[in-house]
């Protein structure tokens, strides 16, 4: 049973596109987060949900929008994609109070050509 | 903003050898976590430390927490080729805020 689990795996798309990614977790945890990890490995918050509300809203885009239908799924939409956006795209999931460790999916490789 | 460094960036080691990653915060954290990612895969969380002076071990890791708790390390001893990834530490200032990764240390095992 996959914990956080994110589709597509990879994604190659052009320039100006728009695309979209889905996160889904089944551990119960109501706090979901996006991190993106760009070539020389950085891990940078993008976004987080707890309980469906935002709570975190890092600088990023406007071309950035994410969703959370509910506690369990965290989507990120992409608009106007631009060559800067090909990164390794990861979500996680947390128990916000315990603190503890967060759970990874696999990740998305997003290529902009 | 708060900022969490480590060093080194990339570090090559013959099996066998130790290894040590350090990493430093800006400001105080309420807690750490280590974090490993091997090649191709995903960040995995490994500990938490909360305590000032904290020290924990798994197996053949060492992981402390600094008195003042803005540094940590791990230690690594007598590594072997499944330790290579990149290891991450990832700070909170305050329970429920934000976890801010560290830079990084990539860590390559050779025979």
């Amino acid at each position: 049973d996959t914990a956080v689990s994110q589709t597509p795996k990879y994604l190659v798309t052009q320039m100006g596109n728009d695309k979209s990614i889905k996160c889904e977790q089944n551990l119960g945890h109501d706090t979901m987060y996006w991190y993106k990890q760009d070539s020389k490995k950085f891990l940078k918050i993008m976004f987080s949900y707890n309980n469906k509300e935002l709570i975190i809203n890092e600088t990023v885009p406007n071309r950035f929008s994410p969703k959370s239908p509910d506690k369990a799924h965290l989507n990120l939409h992409i608009n106007s994609l631009e060559l800067g956006d090909s990164a390794v795209y990861f979500c996680a999931s947390s128990n916000r109070e315990s603190g503890y460790g967060y759970t990874f999916g696999s990740g998305t490789r997003l290529t902009v050509v | 903003g708060q900022q969490v460094m480590q060093i080194p960036q990339y570090q090559h080691v013959q099996e066998g050898e130790d290894f040590t990653t350090y990493c430093n915060s800006s400001t105080t954290l309420s807690n750490i976590q280590w974090y490993k990612q091997r090649p191709g895969g995903h960040p995995v969380f490994l500990i938490q430390l909360v305590k000032s002076g904290e020290v924990k071990k798994q197996k053949r890791l060492t992981f402390q927490f600094g008195e003042a708790k803005k540094n940590s390390s791990l230690h690594i001893t007598a590594t072997q080729t499944t330790d290579v990834g990149t290891y991450f530490c990832a700070g909170r200032t305050s329970q429920g805020s934000k976890l801010t990764f560290g830079t990084g240390t990539q860590l390559k095992v050779e025979l």
